[in-house]
C-alpha cells in the first residue's frame, strides 16, 4: 500500500516559532508537493520539488521554505510562523507522470497562537 | 490563465438521489484532468485521471466525463449514499504541477 505519511495531525505553535513540518513517501516518486487548504480557497500550492535539492516556488511561497535532502523526505519550513499561517497543510507525492494521480499524506492541522 | 473552477460550491441531497458537479479549466496546454474524494479526517484519494477529450470513466456509481475542447468535465453520482458525503476536487495536471479547483462539498442525507 502507497503512503504518504506527515510527521503530525495536529500543532500549536506560537507566533515567532520556527516550524518544521516533515513529509515522508515510501514510492519512490519524484515530484513532492506542500499545500495549504483554507475554507473557500481550495487547495493552493506553497512549494513543490521534482528531485533533490530541487524546488520551485508555488502560488503562495511567502513565509516558506521548503527542503529535499533525500528523495523521499520533503519538510515544509515556516521560518517565523504567524497566525495567518493557521491552516490545513497537506503533503502530495506523485510520478514524473501525466498519467499518475498524486498520493496525499493525512494533513497537519497547524494552529499559530 | 490557470485557474480551475467548480460548481456548485456545496450540495446536499437525499439518499438515493442522483447529482452531479462541473469542472471548467482553461483548454489551452491540457496535459490530464484529475477527480478526487476527500472524505473528512482522511486525505484525498483520486477517483480519476482523464487524459483524452471525449473521454468517460467508471467507478462503481461514479462516472466522470471530459470535454477537453471546450474546458470540462462533469462528474456524476448515481443513486447517492451517505458514504459519498465529502468533498470532491477537480485539478488540472500540468506535468509538475497540480492545479486544484475549490471543491464541491457533497452532504447526503439519509
Amino acid at each position: 500500500d502507497v503512503k504518504v505519511t506527515q510527521s503530525s495531525r495536529y500543532l500549536v505553535k506560537r507566533t515567532g516559532e520556527k516550524v518544521f513540518l516533515e513529509c515522508v513517501q515510501d514510492m519512490d516518486h519524484e515530484n513532492m508537493f506542500w499545500y495549504r487548504q483554507d475554507p473557500g480557497l481550495g487547495l493552493r500550492l506553497i512549494y513543490f520539488s521534482y528531485d533533490v535539492k530541487m524546488k520551485e516556488k508555488g502560488d503562495i511561497p511567502e513565509g516558506y521554505s521548503v527542503s529535499r535532502e533525500k528523495k523521499e523526505r520533503f519538510s515544509l519550513i515556516l521560518e517565523s510562523a504567524s497566525t495567518n499561517q493557521t491552516s490545513m497543510y497537506l503533503c502530495a507525492s506523485s510520478l514524473l507522470s501525466l498519467n499518475t494521480e498524486a498520493f496525499f499524506g493525512q494533513g497537519t492541522r497547524l494552529t499559530v497562537v | 490563465i490557470l485557474n480551475v473552477e467548480q460548481s456548485p460550491q456545496s450540495l446536499h441531497v437525499q439518499e438515493g438521489d442522483s447529482t452531479n458537479f462541473t469542472c471548467s479549466f482553461p483548454s489551452s496546454n491540457f496535459y490530464a484532468l484529475h477527480w478526487y474524494r476527500w472524505e473528512t479526517a482522511k486525505s484525498p484519494e483520486a477517483l480519476f485521471v482523464m487524459t483524452l477529450n471525449g473521454d468517460e470513466k467508471k467507478k462503481g456509481r461514479i462516472s466522470a466525463t471530459l470535454n477537453t475542447k471546450e474546458g470540462y468535465s462533469y462528474l456524476y453520482i448515481k443513486g447517492s449514499q451517505p458514504e459519498d458525503s465529502a468533498t470532491y476536487l477537480c485539478a488540472r495536471h500540468t506535468g509538475n504541477q497540480f492545479y486544484f479547483g475549490t471543491g464541491t462539498s457533497l452532504t447526503v442525507i439519509p
